[in-house]
């Protein structure tokens, strides 16, 4: 069972464009929602999170949007540049518990 | 990057052959988590440890066992290893549970069971 839903799985992005990854997820006891992102033959590492007491949160290029009455949140990479390909994955949290989505490969072309 | 070591980095072994592996933090953090890495699955979250000797089920445990001796060192077993265990592990690390704080993450362990 899938809790959290993420697409694309895949993504090419010009250089400039806006790169947007969506999740929709089912548990309404969901209260926090982190962003990681992957680079090849690294581990995941913590982009950007957001707990729902609000309804968007930028950090540089970054930003996350987050709809819960339709319990979706999305990233949003503005001016995409080829070092953000990369793989990000959304995950939300509830206390000790954490499920991640599927994942979306992001590809910036220059 | 966090103080998190992951050992081997790689590793072949045959099907029913016993496998450890070996997570080692320097960031005295009291969680320590092994989740694995598949293609359209996302991670998905092994055992984790919340102390010396502290251990519980994830979402895809059957197969896998946990020790943790002492605060840096989290080690995961494989009692006989099966294709299907066949997949990238990552170590985790956080100061609170996964949904209070960040987990930080080792460089995996890539695992083929032939």
């Amino acid at each position: 069972q899938q809790q959290v839903k993420q697409s694309p799985q895949s993504l090419i992005v010009q250089k400039g464009g806006i790169s947007i990854i969506n999740c929709a997820y089912e548990n309404t006891a969901f209260d926090y929602f982190p962003w990681y992102q992957q680079f090849p033959g690294k581990g995941p590492a913590l982009l950007i999170a957001i707990r729902p007491d609000v309804s968007e949160k930028k950090e540089g290029r970054f930003t996350i949007s987050f709809n819960k009455s339709a319990k979706q949140f999305s990233l949003h990479i503005m001016d995409s540049q080829p070092g953000d390909s990369a793989t990000y994955f959304c995950a939300a949290a509830n206390g000790n518990k954490l499920v991640f989505g599927a994942g979306t490969i992001l590809r910036v072309k220059s | 990057d966090a103080g998190i070591t992951q050992s081997p980095r790689h590793k072949v072994t045959e099907t029913g052959t016993p496998v450890t592996l070996r997570c080692h933090q320097t960031e005295n953090h009291r969680y320590m988590y092994w989740y694995r890495q598949d293609p359209g699955h996302g991670l998905r979250l092994i055992h984790y440890s919340y102390g010396v000797k502290d251990t519980d089920k994830g979402e895809v445990s059957d197969g896998y066992s946990v020790s943790r001796s002492k605060t840096e060192d989290f080690l995961l077993t494989l009692e006989s290893a099966t294709s299907s265990q066949t997949s990238v592990y990552f170590c985790a690390i956080s100061e609170s549970g996964q949904g209070q704080s960040p987990l930080h993450f080792g460089n995996g362990t890539r695992l083929t069971v032939t």
